[in-house]
């Protein structure tokens, strides 16, 4: 089973901050994803990657492959950015290989 | 256009009934997985159907877990005599392309409380 780590588990940043919240994993992966999930419960998908980069807005995604880990990044980070950030790597076969961590708590003050 | 749905939005019952947890993907979308969100845990794989492939039950925690998908849209996730540990948000995602490496949508989440 995929070990999933998230960090840090909790941020408070001040507005306009840059962001940035890392996921580990143990075992290789042929996708991974970010998801964002705001008090009350909503589960938004933000950025699904294999390799690389992808930017989005105000928000990057990066995954080094080879070192099992990735990272999640806020540019100029406002306080409707607040939520729960949860990294999710899919280690291939079925829907049993996606793992979820627990998720950064992220919460940006005015 | 409409986003996945789930109803009801709450639930709160006792230990032993049995509940009945809905959601309605995206038209057209062939895959559809449903979760359970414990309170301070991750989220957790329960159930994946994919169009009319038999659906993949891997993550049911138990035989009193069950999960339909009729016509290839509507879902019913069904807990049998309901324990306190059952209690968690059940979530449902649908996506339109095959396999968990894909982007999957959603829905706002079913609460389940057991007293």
């Amino acid at each position: 089973k995929n070990e999933v780590e998230q960090s840090p588990q909790n941020l408070t940043a001040q507005e306009g901050e840059f962001i940035t919240i890392n996921c580990s994993y143990s075992v290789g992966i042929s996708a991974l994803h970010w998801l964002q999930q705001h008090p009350g419960g909503g589960i938004v998908s933000l950025f699904m990657l294999s390799s690389g980069k992808k930017k989005h807005g105000r928000l990057i995604a990066t995954i080094n492959i080879q070192e099992k880990h990735s990272s999640l990044h806020i540019t100029a980070s406002h306080p409707r950015d607040s939520a729960v950030y949860i990294c999710a790597p899919h280690s291939g076969g079925g829907a049993d290989g996606l793992t979820f961590g627990k998720g950064t708590h992220l919460i940006i003050q005015p | 256009g409409a986003g996945v749905s789930q109803s009801p939005s709450n639930k709160v019952t006792e230990k032993g009934k049995d509940v009945e947890l809905r959601c309605d993907p995206i038209s057209g979308h062939t895959a559809l997985y449903w979760y359970r969100q414990s309170l301070g845990q991750g989220l957790e794989f329960l159930i994946y159907f994919q169009g009319n492939s038999a659906p993949d039950k891997s993550g049911l925690p138990s035989d009193r877990f069950s999960a339909e998908r009729t016509g290839g849209s509507v879902s019913t996730l069904t807990i049998q005599r309901t324990q306190q540990e059952d209690s968690a948000v059940y979530l449902c995602a649908s996506s339109s392309i095959a396999g968990p490496s894909n982007e999957q949508f959603f829905g706002p989440g079913t609460r389940l409380t057991v007293l």
